[in-house]
């Protein structure tokens, strides 16, 4: 069975204060681990997939980063419209269309 | 990408009746997927639904409780019947296209 951990559960930044949020998982297969962005009341907003170990990508202020046995997120020099939950999600290589498995997500407050 | 709307945004019902949540994607895509966001929790998948056949269910789940609908490439509906207290969540409806899960902004549901 596929599982996702995150942590920590909830962070508090002071802003500029860099800082890294962990996602480790176990997954048979994997195809792609998933970021996502989550404002209160609203959808999950899409910000990387990373594909395979090494693999990196940014966007803004944030930098996603991907090993065998974990991700990490990485936020350098936060602002506090960066507060929000950040989820992680894996799917396998065996089922198409990416069907998901979640992490509990981690709640990020960035104070000013 | 790809842009989800989903209604009603939100609703509050009376325990025993159902209600339909749509799901209308912009853009044609091959698999649809249904979530539960329960207060506080992540995200846990419900079905995956495709357009011409019946849904698949993740355990815990059954088509009389949650049936699905899935007439073309664009649209889905999801029916939670027959409610209690304890199906008040975010249902938020997905698809997939490029590689990424786009979301809806979610259905807001308490029963009463």
């Amino acid at each position: 069975e596929d599982q996702v951990t995150q942590s920590p559960e909830a962070l508090r930044l002071q802003e500029g204060e860099s800082s890294s949020l962990n996602c480790s998982y176990t997954v048979s297969g994997l195809r792609g681990l998933f970021w996502y962005r989550q404002d209160p009341g609203k959808g999950p907003e899409f910000l990387f997939t990373l594909y395979s170990a090494g693999e990196e990508k940014e966007k803004e202020r944030l930098k996603a980063t991907l090993t065998k046995k974990e991700s990490f997120l990485h936020i350098t020099a936060p602002k506090p419209e960066d507060s929000a939950t950040y989820l992680c999600a894996v799917s396998r290589g065996d089922n198409a269309g990416n069907m998901l498995t979640f992490g509990g997500g981690t709640r990020l407050m960035v104070k000013p | 990408s790809a842009v989800i709307s989903q209604k009603p945004s939100r609703d509050i019902c009376q325990r025993g009746t159902s209600l339909t949540i749509q799901c209308q994607v912009d853009s044609q895509v091959t698999m649809m997927f249904w979530y539960r966001q329960q207060p506080g929790q992540s995200l846990t998948l419900i079905a995956t639904a495709n357009q011409g056949s019946e849904a698949t269910y993740e355990s815990g789940f059954v088509i009389d409780k949650f049936p699905i609908s899935r007439p073309n490439l664009t649209f889905s509906t999801l029916t939670v019947s027959n409610m209690s207290p304890e199906d008040s969540s975010i249902y938020l409806c997905s698809a997939g296209l490029g590689g990424e899960l786009f979301f809806g902004e979610g259905s807001r549901l308490t029963v009463l």
